[in-house]
């Protein structure tokens, strides 16, 4: 079946870095754009960033640019989130999600993972 | 950005009675190719979002249709006709017309 796992998450120091992974499987992975949302603790929802099905095309949240970096290597359904310059704002869980429909780059996200937290604190 | 807002923030539903949430959003969600991306979503407590409606009003694959969408533009609206034990989370609207994706601020519905 369809299944995206989040996997990378954890206490790191602000200032410091950390890479997320998402490990697709169960559909066909170099078809679809894949995305970050994140979820600070008892909040709502925020999207982080967006790469298109062949990773020529990636978009990001003004509250990461320049930080953070999406990236995807089809050959091994894996999409990645190198997150640098990490501040107490960005803890939160983070979840990796597809989009609905193939080719898109902005659509609606149908499969979503369990998600993975990160928590930036001395 | 495109900014949405769902009201209210929270609503408590007797088992068997209905439920309507609504969605606003700062600029209409209404593409030049006809499509309207305005999707709903359901957090259950401790679990991931799930998608329910996209494109207004066409429900997902397997959810069950005591769950509806409606709206055009601007203005939408999520309807559960009786609501169940299991629909108990935190429910959000998101649009997709333009990056950045955008959600609501989430409305929480749980069970008298």
């Amino acid at each position: 079946q369809v299944q995206l796992v989040e996997s990378g998450g954890g206490v790191v120091q602000p200032g410091r870095s950390l890479r997320l992974s998402c490990a697709v499987s169960g559909f066909t992975f170099s078809s679809y754009g894949i995305h970050w949302v994140r979820q600070a603790p008892g909040k709502g929802l925020e999207w982080v960033a967006v790469i298109s099905y062949d990773g020529s095309n990636k978009y990001y949240a003004d509250s990461v640019k320049g930080r953070f970096t999406i990236s995807r290597d089809n050959s091994k359904n894996m999409v990645y989130l190198q997150m640098n310059s990490l501040g107490a704002e960005d803890t939160a869980v983070y979840y990796c999600a597809k989009n609905l429909w193939q080719w898109l780059v902005s659509d609606g996200l149908d499969i979503w993972g369990q998600g993975t937290m990160v928590t930036v604190s001395s | 950005d495109i900014v949405m807002t769902q009201t209210p923030l929270s609503l408590s539903v007797t088992p068997g009675q209905p439920a309507s949430i609504s969605c606003k959003s700062s600029q209409s969600l209404l593409h030049s190719d006809g499509k309207t991306y305005l999707y709903w979503y359901l957090q259950k407590p401790g679990q991931s979002p799930q998608l329910l409606i996209y494109e207004v009003s066409k429900r997902l694959s397997g959810v069950p249709d005591r769950f509806s969408g409606s709206g055009s533009g601007t203005d939408f609206t999520l309807k559960i006709r009786r609501v169940e034990a299991e629909d108990v989370g935190v429910y959000y609207c998101m649009q997709s017309i333009q990056l950045p994706l955008t959600f609501g601020g989430g409305t929480k519905v749980d069970i008298k």
